[in-house]
C-alpha cells in the first residue's frame, strides 16, 4: 500500500528541546518537502530535497534542520532556535520537482 | 515573489448548489497550477493539476480553469454535496522556481 507516513500525529516540545518529525514514503519519489501550516494560512515551505544527499532551504528555514540520507526518508528537526514552533507540519513528495505533490497526514506540534 | 490569494476565505451554500472558488496569482509566468482539498486536521489531497498550456481540467463534478494572462484560476463544483465540505487550496509553480506557492484556502460548508 503506497503512500506517505508521518509520525507522530501529535508531538509536545519543552522549552530548549530539539524534536524530530518523521516522514517516510514508499512511492519511489525523488523530491520531498516540508511545509508548515498555521491556522487560517496557506502552507509555507521549510525545506525541500530533489535528490538523496541534497536539500535546499525554503522560505522559513530558520530554526529547522533536515537530512536526506535515504530516498524514502526526510526527517525534520525543530531546534530550540525556533521560537514559535506550534503549528501543523506537512510532508510531501513528488516524482520530480514540477510534478503533483502527494501529502502525508501531518504532525501537530505543541509547546508545553 | 509569487503571491497567491483566495477569495472568499469562507463560503456556506445549501446542498445541490453549483459554486465557484477563486484563486489569483501575481506572476503570470507559471509552469502549472494545482487545486487541493484539505479536511480538518488532515493532509492535502490533490484534485486537479493544470499545466500552463491548458485552459481547463475536469474530474467528475469538478472543473478547474486557468487564465494565465489575468492571473486567475477558478474551481467549479457542480451539484454540491455535504461531503464536499472542506478547505480548498490552490498552489502555483512558477517557471523560475522549483517550489509551489500556496493560497490560504477557501473553507467550504455545504449544508444538508
Amino acid at each position: 500500500d503506497g503512500g506517505i507516513t508521518q509520525s507522530p500525529k501529535y508531538l509536545f516540545r519543552k522549552e530548549g528541546q530539539n524534536v524530530t518529525l518523521s516522514c517516510e514514503q514508499n512511492l519511489n519519489h525523488d523530491a520531498m518537502y516540508w511545509y508548515r501550516q498555521d491556522p487560517g494560512q496557506g502552507l509555507r515551505l521549510i525545506y525541500y530535497s530533489q535528490i538523496v544527499n541534497d536539500f535546499q532551504k525554503g522560505d522559513i528555514a530558520e530554526g529547522y534542520s533536515v537530512s536526506r540520507e535515504k530516498k524514502e526518508s526526510f526527517p525534520l528537526t525543530v531546534t530550540s532556535a525556533q521560537k514559535n514552533p506550534t503549528a501543523f507540519y506537512l510532508c510531501a513528495s513528488s516524482i520530480g520537482s514540477r510534478e503533483t505533490q502527494y501529502f502525508g497526514p501531518g504532525t501537530r506540534l505543541l509547546v508545553l | 515573489k509569487q503571491e497567491v490569494t483566495q477569495i472568499p476565505a469562507a463560503l456556506s451554500v445549501p446542498e445541490g448548489e453549483n459554486l465557484v472558488l477563486n484563486c489569483s496569482f501575481t506572476d503570470s509566468a507559471i509552469y502549472n497550477l494545482q487545486w487541493f482539498r484539505q479536511d480538518p486536521g488532515k493532509g492535502l489531497t490533490s484534485l486537479l493539476l493544470i499545466q500552463s498550456s491548458q485552459r481547463e481540467q475536469t474530474s467528475g463534478r469538478l472543473n478547474a480553469s486557468l487564465d494565465k494572462s489575468s492571473g486567475r484560476s477558478t474551481l467549479y463544483i457542480a451539484a454540491s454535496q455535504p461531503g464536499d465540505s472542506a478547505t480548498y487550496l490552490c498552489a502555483v509553480l512558477g517557471n523560475n522556481f522549483n517550489k509551489f506557492y500556496f493560497g490560504s484556502g477557501t473553507k467550504l460548508n455545504v449544508k444538508p
